[in-house]
């Protein structure tokens, strides 16, 4: 079984300054996807940006970057320019491409601000 | 595209009573999805994998005569909570996986039932 650890349960950065959110995970699988969503107030999960793991390039998505260890599991997410609007718990989340089911952490409530 | 729809977006029941919620994805086909819950400031549990013309594949302690679920076409499964008491209540997700996309699911808007 997976399992998808997210060791800052809150974490608040200042607007237009840089955060890191970290996870980490553990898995016997060598084919799989990484994800970091992002959950606002309203609740609707949205991606924020995807790994795949056989990809050594760390993908990057506007603002967001992550920074994918394979060896050591890690994966982390950088916000950079961070905006009130990204205010939100942000999860971690693993899936596995035989099954196709996703584990998530536990989430990270980030606070930007003013 | 890719939107997923969940309806209700809230429901309030009494003790006894079966709710159900629907989840449909409104511009693709979903041979899978997937229904969740989540307690509040908590992770995403998932409860089942609900696929197309088949029965659902249940999470370990999730009582499937209690989480009814159906997928019976592409574009639509329901979740149906039986005989809800208040211990189930809680906030419902539901996300869909589209046929052509294997690694990318969407996420409906959420239903937060509540059970007096």
């Amino acid at each position: 079984a997976q399992t998808v650890t997210q060791s800052q349960p809150e974490m608040s950065v200042q607007e237009a300054e840089t955060v890191t959110l970290s996870c980490t995970y553990d898995t016997s699988e060598s084919n799989y996807y990484l994800f970091w969503y992002k959950q606002p107030p309203s609740r609707q999960m949205i991606l924020v940006i995807r790994q795949e793991a056989y990809k050594q390039q760390n993908a990057t998505e506007n603002r967001f970057s992550v920074n994918f260890q394979k060896a050591a599991k890690s994966f982390s997410l950088k916000i950079s320019d961070s905006q009130l609007g990204d205010t939100a718990m942000y999860f971690c989340a693993f899936m596995n491409t035989n099954a196709g089911k996703s584990t998530f952490g536990d989430g990270t409530t980030l606070t930007v601000k003013p | 595209g890719a939107v997923v729809s969940q309806h209700p977006s809230w429901v309030i029941c009494k003790s006894g009573t079966s709710v159900k919620i629907e989840c449909r994805s409104l511009d693709f086909q979903a041979t899978t999805m997937f229904w969740y819950r989540q307690f509040p400031k908590q992770s995403l549990m998932l409860m089942a994998t609900s696929n197309e013309g088949s029965k659902a594949t249940y999470e370990q302690g999730v009582e499937k005569d209690k989480f009814l679920i159906n997928h019976a076409s592409l574009t639509l499964s329901t979740l149906t909570v039986t005989s809800a008491h208040p211990e189930d209540s809680s906030f419902y997700i539901c996300s869909a996986r589209p046929h052509d996309r294997y690694n990318e699911q969407f996420f409906g808007p959420g239903t937060r039932l509540t059970v007096l």
